[in-house]
């Protein structure tokens, strides 16, 4: 069951122009929601995130906006250059037990083209 | 500070052959996850450990998957017998008491099983 849903799946951006990606989520009790962003032959690595607590975050040109009562999120990407080029994934932390852990969404392939 | 390792990067089988993979984690960082991505896919969390004890092991198909970690440091994941449908990125990433914020990835092992 894919608990986090993530689209488009690919896209093609003109380098200086900005990028929308978006999320959806059904577990209200998520509350922590990450993006990563994954290069060819390398690990995600973190890029920015967000709590359920608040409704915007931004760092440079990136920033990610959360809608709790519609369980959606988006990362917006300003000035879009060529090596932004990779695969972005959206993610979301449940709590449970005595841990917690992440649902990935299955990301969405960016290429910015000069 | 040196990031998650994982070794081998890339691993080559023929169907029924099993492999393992061994991830060293960021120092001081108590938690460890593998998680599974298929071509074009998100992670998916297959077990993590807190320490030496398994927290969620879930997900992890128990007949030919096995993982652990008897020192709550370094960990490996095994598969016996391995399928073509096991082909995939293992991810190690690591973090500091479950929290999501502090969860840094390996590079991964790339396995095809022919």
């Amino acid at each position: 069951q894919q608990q986090v849903r993530q689209s488009p799946q690919s896209l093609t951006v003109w380098e200086g122009g900005t990028t929308v990606l978006t999320c959806s989520y059904e577990d209200s009790t998520f509350n922590y929601f990450p993006w990563y962003q994954q290069f060819p032959g390398e690990g995600p690595a973190l890029l920015i995130s967000i709590l359920s607590v608040s409704d915007k975050k931004e760092d440079g040109r990136f920033t990610t906006f959360f809608n709790k009562r519609e369980k959606k999120l988006s990362l917006h990407i300003i000035d879009s250059q060529p090596g932004d080029s990779a695969t972005y994934f959206c993610a979301a932390e449940m709590q449970q037990g005595t841990g917690s852990k992440l649902s990935f969404g299955k990301g969405a392939k960016l290429t910015v083209s000069p | 500070e040196a990031g998650v390792t994982q070794s081998p990067r890339y691993a080559v089988l023929q169907e029924g052959q099993a492999v393992s993979f061994w991830c060293d984690p960021i120092s001081g960082h108590d938690t460890l996850y593998w998680y599974q991505q298929p071509r074009d896919q998100g992670p998916q969390l297959l077990v993590y450990f807190r320490d030496e004890a398994v927290i969620d092991n879930s997900q992890l198909p128990s007949d030919r998957f096995s993982a652990v970690r008897p020192k709550g440091t370094n960990s490996t994941l095994k598969i016996q017998s391995a399928k073509q449908g096991d082909t995939a990125t293992y991810l190690c990433a690591s973090s500091f008491r479950d929290r999501a914020d502090t969860q840094y990835f390996g590079p991964g092992t790339r396995l095809l099983v022919l």
